[in-house]
């Protein structure tokens, strides 16, 4: 199974600052990465995926990169609505065992 | 606009059975591939199963084979997760999501229905 880990596990942001999140794979998963960011009491939302493409509606503050092992999602200017937690995960296996980082919260300074 | 809802969450005693439903809309449902996944309270996602557009094809996480079991009525635009020999450690959030082809990110998921398991 493909284990995936998440750094920070907390990070504290201002509104306004960029945050930039990581997310480790421990084998290559390609560009085969999502991002999802859930909000308390709410479904998670896919923001990327491919490692860099932005999901329908997505704003262009997210950004994606890396590929292989390691993989970052930058927001380059918080705005209230991105206090969440983000969560990577590989679909690079098949059959699908899909898994999922555990998540980094993101939290007002 | 892409909708999926489920229904079917409870509370249901450590050994018992649960079926939880996923109604899905503003989309052709028979072209997609559908899984489950779930979130414990406080903790991470787990994917549990997959379940391929026609429902010819299916799999299972290592921690519910052989208990839980995924089909879908493509008539009825429904998928449905039946849950045996429940434990304690089953207790979550159940989401159904959508997935669109092979090696796809799940592009849409439902709200979420609760299971709780405990005597």
């Amino acid at each position: 199974e493909i284990v995936m880990t998440q750094s920070p596990a907390t990070l504290s942001v201002s509104p306004g600052e960029g945050a930039t999140l990581s997310c480790r794979a421990s084998q290559s998963v390609h560009s085969n990465l999502a991002w999802y960011q859930q909000k308390p009491g709410q479904a998670p939302r896919l923001l990327l995926y491919g490692a860099s493409t932005r999901a329908t509606g997505i704003p262009a503050r997210f950004s994606g990169s890396g590929s292989g092992t390691e993989f970052t999602l930058t927001i380059s200017s918080l705005q209230s609505e991105d206090f969440a937690v983000y969560y990577c995960q590989q679909y690079n296996n098949w059959p699908p065992v899909f898994t999922f980082g555990p998540g980094t919260k993101v939290d007002i300074k | 606009e892409v909708q999926l809802v489920e229904s079917g969450g409870g509370l249901v005693q450590p050994g018992g059975s649960l079926r939880l439903s996923c109604a899905a809309s503003g989309f052709t449902f028979s072209h997609y591939e559908m899984n489950w996944v779930r979130q414990s309270p406080g903790k991470g996602l787990e994917w549990l199963s997959y379940i391929s557009s026609s429902g010819s094809t299916i799999f299972y996480a290592d921690s519910v084979k052989g208990r839980f079991t995924i089909s879908r009525d493509n008539a009825k635009n429904s998928l449905y997760l039946r849950m045996n020999s429940l434990r304690a450690e089953d207790t979550a959030v159940y989401y159904c999501a959508r997935m669109d082809g092979y090696k796809s990110p799940l592009d849409y998921w439902g709200q979420g229905t609760l299971v709780t398991v405990s005597s």
